[in-house]
This record gives structure tokens, sequence and C-alpha cells, in this order.
């Protein structure tokens, strides 16, 4: 079982909508991230939080907005997505971003864009 | 060049036998080193993370070598649910990025 939780397993939107993904974790880490992952290719980094502020934004078009409430939930805000965002959403924590930290991944959300 | 590499395979070995993975880094300031398991539609599971002295874990062994920037993960006495994606990940803190190789393909063979 995954210690990182996100929810929805599955999301199938139109490019208008307007849905949001939520990611989980109560091992106290505090570092969480942000990757897409296409088919046959490894997860790409979207975002980074780090003590529930941004690190790291890798040039995600804006139509992606992270939020971090608390240090155990991390959102992802999509609006006006494009079929080719279709992919596996994929949250990951850290106890921290450092060395030797790995990450724990949860299960993904599957998104499908219309 | 790729920051990190892989073979992508497939690595098509009968169940019972040796296989080894290398995975380079082009980053020499490179710190910590990890291999996950990725399953089919599934999420990456950490698999272990690889100290500079090596490290085992059961029928799992993973080695570093710092001179030679690369990273192996030898599997012994290969299992069938041993078939997944292997994928290396290389943390380096001036950039405080993990960094993931693409992934070896491995399928064992009853």
């Amino acid at each position: 079982d995954t210690e990182v939780t996100q929810t929805p397993k599955h999301l199938v939107m139109g490019m208008t909508n307007k849905k949001s993904l939520k990611c989980e974790q109560h091992m106290g880490h505090r570092a969480m991230y942000w990757y897409k992952q296409k088919a046959k290719k490894p997860p790409e980094l979207m975002f980074v939080y780090s003590y529930e502020k941004l690190s790291i934004n890798e040039s995600v078009p804006s139509r992606f907005s992270p939020e971090c409430p608390n240090s155990s939930l991390l959102n992802l805000h999509l609006h006006a997505l494009q079929p080719e965002d279709s992919a596996l959403y994929l949250c990951a924590s850290s106890q921290v971003v450092g060395v030797g930290q790995p990450q724990h991944f949860g299960d993904g959300t599957r998104l499908s864009i219309l | 060049r790729k920051e990190v590499e892989q073979d992508p395979g497939p690595f098509n070995v009968p169940e019972g036998a040796t296989v080894a993975f290398n995975c380079t880094y082009s980053n020499s300031a490179s710190q910590s080193f990890f291999w996950y398991r990725q399953d089919c539609r599934k999420e990456p599971k950490l698999l272990m993370s690889v100290y500079s002295s090596g490290n085992e874990d059961g029928r799992f062994t993973a080695q570093l070598n710092r001179a030679s920037q690369y990273i192996s993960l030898l599997i012994r006495d290969s299992k069938l649910s041993d078939s997944a994606t292997y994928l290396c990940v290389v943390f380096t803190s001036g950039t405080y990025k993990y960094i993931f190789g693409t992934g070896t393909r491995l399928k064992v063979l009853a």
C-alpha cells in the first residue's frame, strides 16, 4: 500500500473544464512533487514544494497551477488543458529535498483530455 | 548527452538467471542514487538506495562507481514477478533535482 494517496484515480475532462488533482501524505515529509508521465517514458518533473513553498517550476504552462495548503496536502489545479496533457500525473514526497532522501510515489491520476 | 542514461532493453531472461543493469550519469557532483521498479501502468516503487560501499537486499545488489560515474543493479535468481521497468534516479544537491533515467525493461520468462 502506498503512503502517498492521490485522488481521483482516473479523470476525463474536456478542454474547457476546471478540475483539481489531490495528493496527501502523513509521513511528516516536508518536500512534495508533481510529475507527469507519458507511456513508455520516465516521469518528468513539474513542480517541487519544500516546506510548503514552491521551489522548482520546470517551466510548466500556466494551465497547470500547483498549491500546497499545508505540509500534508498538495493540489494541482487544471484549466483549459490540451489533448497532449493526457498522461499519468504522479505525486511524490520525501523527508526533505536533500542528499540521501528517496522519494515515495502515489499511485497516480490517469488524466484524459477530450 | 542525457544526464542519466540507461539501456532501454528489453532484457529477456529465463527464470533463475542473473541479470545486471547499468545506469550512467553525467554530473560528477551527483550525490544520491536510487533504483525504482515500475510495473505497467503503476507508480514507481523504491527498490533500494545505492550506497558508496554497495549494498544488498535479498536477491538485489546495488553498486556505485563514482570514478566511472555509473550505478548498477544485479538481480540474482530472477523470478517472473521481477518483470518490470527499472528506473535509476540521481539526485544532485546543486540543482536540488531528482533526475530519472529512461528505464530498463526486464522480462523474466518461464
